[in-house]
């Protein structure tokens, strides 16, 4: 079983440039979201998606693009890095039971 | 808006120790998780507790919840090494909104000392 895999795991940007985090998940959940992990802050809410054709905001989410176009993907796109979205990346999705299974991270440093 | 506050920042226990993780809300608590991370890793599911005074265990993990004290507690009983890592609480912050946005603690770094 796959669970959800997020690529890149490491990414290095300048300033300005723009990249997509992808995420898939084999599981057909309906929920998927986007957290960033920062030190001594947790972990907090990009976007998430409560299933194909429908996004919302979370807490930090300017930025941040993301788009549902299946139930098994859910990209996150920064279209102007900037120094300030250097974080560790997590996506999850959420299974009928409440379960919230992880992808393993994706770092991101912007210069 | 809603926080959740762990305590200790960081813990260093002997290997055998029991030891007690506390995660606090500013508000009523609906549902909790309780996630532990080791780095580079993603999050590790160890248990979901959804009533006020309910407990689960799961091998020498236990966790329960505490509505009135809006608090949760995670206890491990005769620590290994195996239990370091970062453990995160996650709670739901409204019952309007419960099923979607998450809050998170900032976690409590355990080190087992052999």
């Amino acid at each position: 079983n796959a669970g959800v895999t997020q690529t890149p795991k490491f990414q290095v940007l300048k300033t300005g440039q723009s990249m997509t985090l992808q995420c898939a998940q084999d599981m057909n959940h309906e929920y998927m979201s986007w957290y960033r992990q920062d030190p001594g802050m947790g972990l907090r809410l990009i976007h998430y998606s409560v299933g194909a054709g429908i996004t919302d905001q979370g807490e930090v989410p300017n930025g941040y693009n993301v788009s549902r176009s299946t139930t098994e993907d859910f990209p996150l796109r920064l279209l102007s890095a900037a120094p300030s979205q250097t974080s560790v990346y997590f996506c999850a999705s959420k299974s009928g039971h409440g379960e919230l299974f992880f992808g393993e991270g994706s770092r991101l440093t912007v210069l | 808006s809603q926080e959740l506050e762990q305590s200790p920042q960081s813990l260093i226990v002997q290997e055998g120790k029991n030891l007690t993780i506390n995660c606090t809300s500013s508000k009523t608590l609906y549902g909790l998780y309780w996630y532990k991370q080791k780095y580079g890793e993603g999050l590790i599911f160890l248990m979901m507790l959804q009533k006020g005074g309910e407990e689960k265990s799961h091998e020498k993990i236990t966790a329960k919840l505490d509505e009135k004290k809006q608090q949760s507690s995670l206890h491990i009983t005769a620590s290994q090494p195996s239990h370091a890592g970062i453990y995160l609480c996650g709670a739901y912050p409204s019952r309007g909104r419960s099923n979607y946005q998450l809050i998170w603690g900032a976690g409590t770094k355990l080190i087992i000392k052999p």
